[in-house]
Order: structure tokens, then sequence, then C-alpha cells
């Protein structure tokens, strides 16, 4: 089961422009991770932010965590070619990460 | 600093057949867990082991199976192939049995069953 859930699925977007991804997700948790796929390949881990955090910056991403509507938000800024991938919410709690469907972003140059 | 490595890359087997797929953690980690990710979906959760002993499972049947040897590398076994195993394997390793700290994942096997 899939506790994380993406929105959009599909995002294509300008290079430069800032891209916003979205994650809703159901339980209680300890954190909540972001990762990023790039054409099916591993997956490489972008940025943790704990149950206690509301907000962290890495680079240029942002994330943003809410836990009372128990939500989370990836805001990419000033996209470029090289951040077309697929990104992915993990929720961690007392089970092992759970991720959800994912966010295809397409940065057009 | 050597990360984590799987092999093979890629791998074609026929319905019924047995499939070992292995793992390799980042230098320092202990801590091996392994994913399924079906085309179009996230990963999905197998199961972890640490100190050579299956830690956690996934909702996955029986004909999935692992093993952790003393250098930490491990293995993945699924038996009875289906044509629903087909998918993309991910192994990822972490440090001291912990499943909620951030993962290191290697670059996947790509198992197709015909």
């Amino acid at each position: 089961s899939q506790q994380g859930e993406e929105d959009p699925q599909a995002l294509s977007i300008q290079e430069g422009e800032n891209a916003t991804m979205n994650c809703s997700y159901k339980t209680s948790i300890n954190n909540l991770q972001w990762y990023r796929q790039n054409s099916g390949r591993g997956l490489v881990h972008l940025i943790l932010i704990r149950s206690n955090e509301r907000e962290k910056h890495s680079g240029r991403l942002r994330v943003t965590l809410d836990t009372s509507k128990k939500s989370s938000s990836l805001l990419i800024t000033a996209s470029r070619a090289a951040d077309t991938a697929s990104y992915f919410c993990a929720t961690a709690g007392n089970t092992p990460l759970v991720f959800g469907k994912g966010t295809r972003l397409s940065v057009i140059a | 600093d050597a990360g984590v490595t799987q092999s093979p890359t890629h791998l074609i087997k026929t319905r019924g057949q047995q499939v070992t797929l292995r793992c390799s953690p980042k230098s320092g980690h202990d801590t091996v867990s392994w994913y399924q990710q079906a085309l179009g979906q996230g990963p999905q959760f197998i199961f972890q082991y640490y100190e050579e002993e299956e830690r956690q499972r996934g909702n996955f049947p029986d004909r999935f199976s692992g093993h952790q040897f003393p250098n930490y590398s491990s293995e993945l076994n699924v038996n009875a192939l289906l044509l629903g195993d087909s998918a993309l394997y991910l192994c990822a390793s972490s440090l001291g049995g912990f499943s909620s700290h951030e993962q290191f994942f290697g670059p996947g096997t790509r198992l197709t069953v015909l």
C-alpha cells in the first residue's frame, strides 16, 4: 500500500520557472523525505524534514510540512532541464519508508 | 566512497523460474532494504536486513526471500516467478537498522518475466 500521494501526477514547465509538488499522507510520521528518480533508475535522496519542523531549505529546494493537514510540498526554484525527473515523497513512521506514486516533472529548455 | 551497487542490471526470466538479485551496500552501512517498483508506481518495501536477520517485512508473499552476509551484502530471491513480478528491484542501504533514516539507493535491477 502507498501512503503518500503526490499531486500533480505530471508537471511540465519552462526552464527558469518554479515547480511545486505536493504530497498528502494518512498516518502520523517521524519524518518525511523527498527523492528524485531519473529514467527509472535508482532514487536519490533530496531532503528530510522531521515532524517537528515546518520548513527546510537545501540549495534550490524548499520543503514545507504541515502535520495538521498531513501534507508536504516541494518547491524547486529556477528550474533547469536537468531537473527533469520523477519526484517521490516517502513517509517514515514506525514502519519502513512508504512511497507515493510520484510526480513526473518535465522542464523544457 | 563506494555507493550501493546491484547486479545484474537487467534480467529476463520465464514464469516459474527462480531468480537471485545481489546488492552491496554503501561503504560503512550495515542495513539493507529491498524495494519493488512497478512501472509508473512508487517503490514498495519488500523487507529489510540488519545483523544478518530479516527485521521488517512488507506485504509480499513467501516466494520473496532474502539473505544478508557478514560483509553486509544482501541477496533477494524470488521463486516461482509470475508475470506480475516484472519490475525494477531496488536495494537501499542505511545505518543501524533504522528504517526511518535517509536511504541510499542502488541503480536497480530490471527484471522481466515472460
